[in-house]
């Protein structure tokens, strides 16, 4: 399959602080990335889908100035926490969209578990 | 309500022995992907149908796809502990995917 890639795999940052979590993916252009936090014994949440060129369209709930999320080539997408606080410690996971078949499929990165003290 | 359920939400078994999991939806998917996700980990794909009432077959894994796209089964025959974790299957639904909440599935040795 596809592989996605992401940088970096865990941060421990101080609150108040931005994070930025990258997310390529290595074989493939994606014009289409999605950004999903997950916690503890719990399913993906989807966050935002982050499209190249263009502005991320961003589920309800989720602030877009304080998940600053930028795709500025076809194979790179950017997520940006900024003045990050406890509650924000999560586990954070990519995907982009492979349309190189028939269908449509979806690869993840490896996640990038952060925490805010 | 969630577009995609999957039942069960837990389970648990000994090595060897065979399981079943479900993904339901009342929604017609154009295609379905099952993953399995690690502690720690991020989704692995394991598998992509398209056609309604076709069948995958992944070394001990088989993967069916509804008739009416609207489901999906995943067996597991003779489980061992490295089955364990989230099976999560997702629908490719109009411009996005959707993910149902997973099957946590502990193998016990």
């Amino acid at each position: 399959g596809a592989v996605v890639s992401q940088h970096p795999s865990w941060v421990i940052c101080k609150s108040g602080t931005s994070v930025k979590i990258e997310c390529r993916s290595l074989d493939f252009q994606a014009t289409t990335m999605f950004w999903y936090r997950q916690f503890p014994k719990q399913s993906l949440m989807l966050m935002a889908t982050s499209n190249e060129g263009s502005k991320a369209t961003y589920e309800q709930g989720v602030e877009k100035d304080k998940f600053l999320i930028n795709h500025a080539s076809l194979t790179l997408s950017t997520l940006t926490v900024t003045s990050a606080h406890p509650e924000d410690s999560s586990f954070y996971i990519c995907s982009a969209r492979f349309s190189g078949r028939a269908w449509n499929e979806q690869f993840f990165g490896p996640g990038t578990r952060l925490t805010v003290l | 309500t969630q577009l995609l359920e999957q039942s069960p939400q837990f389970l648990s078994i000994q090595e060897g022995e065979n399981l079943t999991v479900y993904c339901n939806s009342s929604s017609v998917f154009s295609s379905l992907q099952w993953y399995r996700q690690e502690p720690g980990e991020g989704p692995v794909l394991l598998v992509t149908v398209v056609t309604g009432g076709e069948v995958k077959k992944l070394k001990r894994l088989t993967f069916q796809f509804g008739d009416a796209r609207k489901d999906s089964s995943l067996h597991i025959t003779a489980a061992q502990p490295g089955d364990t974790g989230l099976y999560l299957c997702a629908g490719f639904y109009g411009q996005n995917f959707v993910f149902g909440p997973g099957t946590r599935l502990s193998v016990l040795p």
